[in-house]
């Protein structure tokens, strides 16, 4: 079966510490991930997608098909990163998207 | 500014009723996905719209139905309404192509089930 597996609810890290938001995934084909972020009263955006092999906001995710993870990376976090994160599997290439549950980051001052 | 719309806001029904909920894509976008978003959940996809044909459903049963209309705009019903369909329902547009960093979410409906 198809999952997203998000095992952390809640990660709370002080303002300048690395920052990693685990991934795992399950699926038979290969898979097209991506990471959501919805900040505070605001609708859920695009952060980045595995394809793109890009950095957006400082964070980075590397798609590693042997652990089958696809962990969100950000070497220092800032407090304007507290937000709801998400990782999400395209099932279909059609934009038909399995999120995992998602991960509250919460960066102190 | 995204420019996809949801209606209503915030909506309250009683068990057994049903329910229509609203989205406008955004200009140009002719696909339409549907996803709930339980408490505490993550979106789980229910069905997607392109050109006002049905184009692949998620695990949910036949009473959770939608439309698109020529404009593309799309409606997502929900027929005798149980307590766990209390979720905020999202609707996400996307352009022709279909490529999916390229989907944009509307803020939600929240749907509140008594």
């Amino acid at each position: 079966a198809q999952r997203v597996t998000q095992p952390e609810k809640l990660l709370s890290v002080f303002k300048g510490a690395p920052v990693e938001l685990k991934c795992n995934y399950s699926y038979s084909g290969s898979p097209e991930l991506f990471w959501y972020v919805q900040y505070s009263r605001q609708r859920l955006q695009l952060l980045l997608r595995h394809i793109s092999r890009e950095s957006i906001k400082g964070f980075t995710a590397d798609l590693n098909k042997g652990e089958t993870s696809f962990h969100l990376k950000k070497p220092f976090a800032q407090e304007e990163d507290s937000a709801m994160y998400y990782c999400a599997l395209d099932s279909g290439g059609y934009n038909k998207l399995i999120f995992g549950a998602g991960t509250r980051l919460a960066v102190h001052p | 500014e995204t420019g996809v719309t949801q209606s209503p806001t915030h909506l309250i029904k009683t068990r057994g009723q049903q329910v229509t909920l609203r989205c406008s894509s955004q200009s140009g976008h002719n696909t339409v996905s549907w996803y709930q978003q339980a408490l505490g959940q993550g979106p789980q996809f229910i069905f997607q719209y392109y050109r006002e044909e049905e184009n692949g459903r998620g695990n949910f049963p036949p009473r959770f139905s939608g439309l698109q209309f020529p404009n593309y705009s799309s409606e997502l019903n929900v027929n005798a309404l149980e307590l766990d369909d209390s979720a905020l329902y999202l609707c996400a547009s996307h352009p022709p192509g279909g490529r999916t960093d390229t989907q944009y979410f509307g803020p939600g409906t929240r749907l509140t089930v008594l």
